[in-house]
C-alpha cells in the first residue's frame, strides 16, 4: 500500500496570509491526525478526524482548523499566519491505534 | 495528564557499539507505547510498539524495546549501531479511551561516530 502523502512539501508564506495543507491517508485508514513540530515545543497534537468528524482537538488557537472528506483525505488550514507558525506539519493516518506518518509539510512564515 | 520523558537530549556512540535510549511515561494505566525515528527533513517512521503481552518487543532495523511497568519505562535498545542509525528518536504514548492522540517525548538525537 502507498504510504501517507502530504502536499505541498514546502511552503513559504508571509505574516497575515492563510495556508491550506493536504494529507492523503493510507488506503483504508479512516482516522487522520495532524501534529506540529517545532524545535522549541517538539511534537504537538493539533487535531484528529475520523469519518469526517473531528474527534479530538489539541490546545491551539482557532486560527488552526481542519476537515476531512468522505474519501478520508484531510486538509488543515491556518489563517492569519504568524511567525511562530513556522514549523513542520505532520499528518498521520491510522486504522486502530497505530499511527503512520507522512513526510510532512515544511511551512516558513516570513 | 499523560507525559513522556526522554532524559537524554543527545547521545553519541561509536559504530558497532550498543545503544540504549531511555523513555519514561506518566500514565495511570498501561498505555500503548511507541518508538518512532526521524531522519533530517523527514517524517516519523514507526520502529516498534507495545500494547500488551510479552514485555520485550522486536522492531524494524534490529531495534528492540522492553516495557517495565514497575519503572514506567520503555527503553529502546540495539546491540550494534550502524552509521545509518544516526537520527532523532521519539518515544510516544497513546491515551486510551476512544481517540488516539499521541503524546511525544522531546526526542533523543543520536550521533554515530565512525
Amino acid at each position: 500500500k502507498a504510504g501517507v502523502t502530504q502536499t505541498p512539501r514546502y511552503l513559504i508564506k508571509t505574516r497575515g496570509q492563510q495556508v491550506t495543507l493536504s494529507c492523503s491517508p493510507i488506503s483504508g485508514h479512516r482516522s487522520v491526525s495532524w501534529y506540529q513540530q517545532t524545535p522549541g515545543q517538539g511534537l504537538q497534537f493539533l487535531f484528529e478526524y475520523f469519518s469526517e468528524t473531528q474527534r479530538n482537538k489539541g490546545n491551539f488557537p482557532g486560527r488552526f482548523s481542519g476537515r476531512q472528506f468522505s474519501n478520508s483525505r484531510s486538509e488543515m488550514n491556518v489563517s492569519t499566519l504568524e511567525l511562530g507558525d513556522s514549523a513542520l506539519y505532520l499528518c498521520a493516518s491510522s486504522e486502530g491505534v497505530t499511527q503512520y506518518f507522512g513526510p510532512g509539510t515544511r511551512l516558513l512564515v516570513l | 495528564a499523560q507525559s513522556v520523558t526522554q532524559p537524554d537530549i543527545h547521545i553519541t556512540v561509536s559504530e558497532g557499539a550498543s545503544l540504549e535510549l531511555r523513555c519514561n511515561y506518566s500514565y495511570g494505566a498501561t498505555p500503548y507505547l511507541f518508538w518512532y525515528v526521524q531522519s533530517p527533513g523527514q517524517g516519523l517512521q514507526l520502529l516498534l510498539k507495545y500494547f500488551s503481552g510479552d514485555t520485550l518487543v522486536q522492531g524494524i532495523k534490529g531495534f528492540e524495546a522492553e516495557f517495565k511497568r514497575s519503572q514506567s519505562s520503555f527503553n529502546l535498545r540495539k546491540p550494534s549501531v550502524h552509521w545509518s542509525d544516526a537520527a532523532e528518536y521519539f518515544c510516544a504514548v497513546v491515551t486510551q479511551g476512544g481517540s488516539e492522540k499521541l503524546v511525544f517525548g522531546k526526542g533523543t538525537k543520536l550521533t554515530v561516530n565512525p
